[in-house]
Parts: C-alpha cells; sequence; structure tokens
C-alpha cells in the first residue's frame, strides 16, 4: 500500500526561491519524514516530524504537519542547485512498515 | 566508513538466472528493510527483518528470499529472474522500525537489468 502521497510530481524552480512540496497520508501516524534522493544515490534522511508537533526547521527546511488534514508540507527556502533532487514523504504503517509516497522531482535551475 | 552497504552496484543478467544481492550495516541497528524501485522512481517495501527474524513480507513473488544470517546482514536472493524484476533494490536500516521514531539509512543501491 502506498501511504504518503506527493504532489507536485515535478517542479521547476530558479535558483534562489523557495520551492514547496506536498504530502498527503492515510492512517494514523506517530511521525512523518522527508528523505532526499540524488540521482542514482540512496535516500537520505532530512526531518522528521512527530504526531505531536506543527512544525519543525532544520537549515533552510521548514516542515509542517496538520494531523486533521492527514497532510505535511516541505519547504526549501533559497534553493540551490545542489537541491536537484527527488524528494519523499514516510511514514510507519503497522508500527513496522516505512512506507514512502511518490515523490516529488526538485530540479533547481542556475 | 559507509554505513549501509550493498553489493554488488550494478547486475546485469539474463532471464531465467539466480542472483543474490548482499547488505551489511554497521550501524548497530535492529530492523533491516529490503525496497524495490521502478522506473517510475515508486519505492515498494518488499521485507523487513528485527533481530534477525522476519517482520513483514509483502506480497512479493515466492522466487524472492531474503536471508538475515545476523542483525548486520540481510541478503536477497532472486531465483529464475524475470524481465519484471528489473528495477533498483535498495537496503536499508532503521535502530528499531517497531513504532519508534527512528530514521532509516539507506545503501546506495543495486541496479538489477535482466535482459
Amino acid at each position: 500500500s502506498q501511504q504518503g502521497e506527493e504532489d507536485p510530481q515535478a517542479l521547476s524552480i530558479q535558483e534562489g526561491e523557495n520551492a514547496t512540496m506536498n504530502c498527503s497520508y492515510k492512517t494514523s501516524i506517530n511521525n512523518l519524514q522527508w528523505y532526499r534522493q540524488n540521482s542514482g544515490r540512496g535516500l537520505v534522511h532530512l526531518i522528521l516530524i512527530r504526531s505531536n508537533e506543527r512544525e519543525k526547521h532544520s537549515g533552510r527546511l521548514r516542515v509542517t504537519l496538520d494531523t486533521s488534514k492527514k497532510s505535511s508540507s516541505l519547504l526549501i527556502t533559497a534553493s540551490r542547485a545542489a537541491d536537484t533532487a527527488s524528494y519523499f514523504c514516510a511514514t510507519f504503517e503497522y508500527g513496522n512498515k516505512l512506507v514512502f509516497g511518490a515523490g516529488t522531482i526538485l530540479r533547481v535551475k542556475s | 566508513d559507509t554505513a549501509v552497504s550493498q553489493t554488488p552496484k550494478y547486475l546485469v543478467t539474463q532471464m531465467g538466472n539466480d542472483k543474490s544481492i548482499k547488505c551489511e550495516q554497521n550501524l548497530g541497528h535492529d530492523t533491516m528493510y529490503w525496497y524495490k524501485q521502478d522506473s517510475k522512481k515508486f519505492l515498494k517495501i518488499m521485507f523487513s527483518y528485527n533481530n534477525k527474524e522476519l517482520i513483514i513480507n509483502e506480497t512479493v513473488p515466492n522466487r524472492f528470499s531474503p536471508k538475515s544470517p545476523d542483525k548486520a546482514h540481510l541478503n536477497l536472493h532472486i531465483n529464475s529472474l524475470e524481465l519484471g524484476d528489473s528495477a533498483v533494490y535498495f537496503c536499508a536500516s532503521s535502530q528499531d522500525g517497531i513504532g519508534q521514531n527512528t530514521e532509516a539509512f539507506f545503501g546506495q543501491g543495486t541496479r538489477l537489468t535482466v535482459v
């Protein structure tokens, strides 16, 4: 089953602009995580937000979580060409199963 | 030191062959996973092991058999390879997957091409 769904599927912006990606999920969660995948590489964990948190920051990343709407957003501020990657949200389903959304492909043009 | 390492990175093989992908983690984690990523980048969980015990077995053909000789290793053996098995396979580990607020660490992936 696919727990998280991201939109947009693809996003192309200019360097310096902000990028916002959204994720929706279906079941109740303990936490929601965001990962980045550079082309040809494995996934790298970016940030984890717990179900009792509404917002979390890490450097240029800002994550929000709305459990009433079962949705989350990832904002990358002042984007750089190096931010070009695919971004995935993920949640634990039935305790043990880390399930990923379809991902958003971000392209930052310099 | 690579936290989660999997070998080989690339694997090209003919239909009908049997192949294995190895995975090792040096993080001391209890839980390990195998994921399959298709051409559209969708990640599907295949298996999850906790302390060498199988805890998740998704709807995966029984041609796929995971083996965990110890909690630091989770290998994936695939019998009678089919064209549809072509994908990138990722190994991952986390401290404890059971309802914990922990992140997963991924290997670099194995790109399997069946011809």
